[in-house]
């Protein structure tokens, strides 16, 4: 499996201070994905990085990818309260739709 | 917000029960999964769908069982519902798209199962 595993497990930050999370991962992958998941949710699809892509951004996420390392870090700016969630990333490998995901960091915003 | 449905949203219910999970999407995507959830841990697979007719298990195993007779709609069952399949029970689909396929799955609110 290329089970993924996220780092740090819990997370608390004041509002306005930026939230960095890591991910790692085993195998070869084809892409990378970015969830999160409000308490007693579904998840919601946040970014994907192809496995050829190093760096994304997408409003205040920007998401890195070092295939080297098998490694990917979510960097969330100026958090805010509303951003307090659980946060998986997921994995799928190549010509396969399925995903495998991470255990998650749970981010907490204090206003 | 997703177009895709689970119902029901909790179930609490008897040892030895059958029961049915249902999800339904209606963005037309041939692609449709259940996932199971222990509070704050990772997602496992348990059965996915890649079109009507066809069904597959994923890498948890689970004794539960799936159909999909219809592009829109995907329901899990147990039949004996035991207090080890308690859960929160979390459904997506994913479309093939145009050109290169896209892998972002789209998840329903899911379904909190107690079995007592």
């Amino acid at each position: 499996s290329q089970q993924g595993e996220e780092d740090p497990q819990a997370l608390s930050i004041q509002e306005g201070e930026n939230a960095t999370m890591n991910c790692s991962y085993k195998t070869s992958i084809n892409n990378l994905q970015w969830y999160r998941q409000n308490s007693g949710r579904g998840l919601v699809h946040l970014i994907l990085i192809r496995s050829n892509e190093r760096e994304k951004h997408s409003g205040r996420l920007r998401v890195t990818l070092d295939t080297s390392k098998k490694s990917s870090s979510l960097l969330i700016t100026a958090s805010r309260a509303a951003d307090t969630a659980s946060y998986f990333c997921a994995s799928s490998g190549a010509g396969s739709y399925q995903l495998t995901f991470g255990k998650g960091t749970k981010l907490s915003v204090i206003p | 917000e997703a177009d895709i449905y689970q119902t029901p949203r909790y179930l609490v219910i008897g040892t030895g029960k059958k029961i049915t999970l249902e999800c339904s999407q209606t963005m037309g995507h041939d692609k449709m999964y259940w996932y199971q959830q222990d509070p704050g841990m990772e997602l496992h697979l348990i059965h996915y769908s890649y079109g009507v007719n066809s069904t597959e298990k994923g890498d948890l195993s689970s004794e539960s069982t799936v159909s999909r007779i219809r592009t829109e709609h995907f329901p899990l069952t147990l039949e004996s519902a035991r207090p080890s399949h308690t859960s929160q029970y979390l459904c997506a689909s994913s479309s093939q798209g145009q050109g290169s396929p896209t892998y972002e799955q789209y998840f329903g609110p899911g379904t909190r199962l107690t079995v007592t």
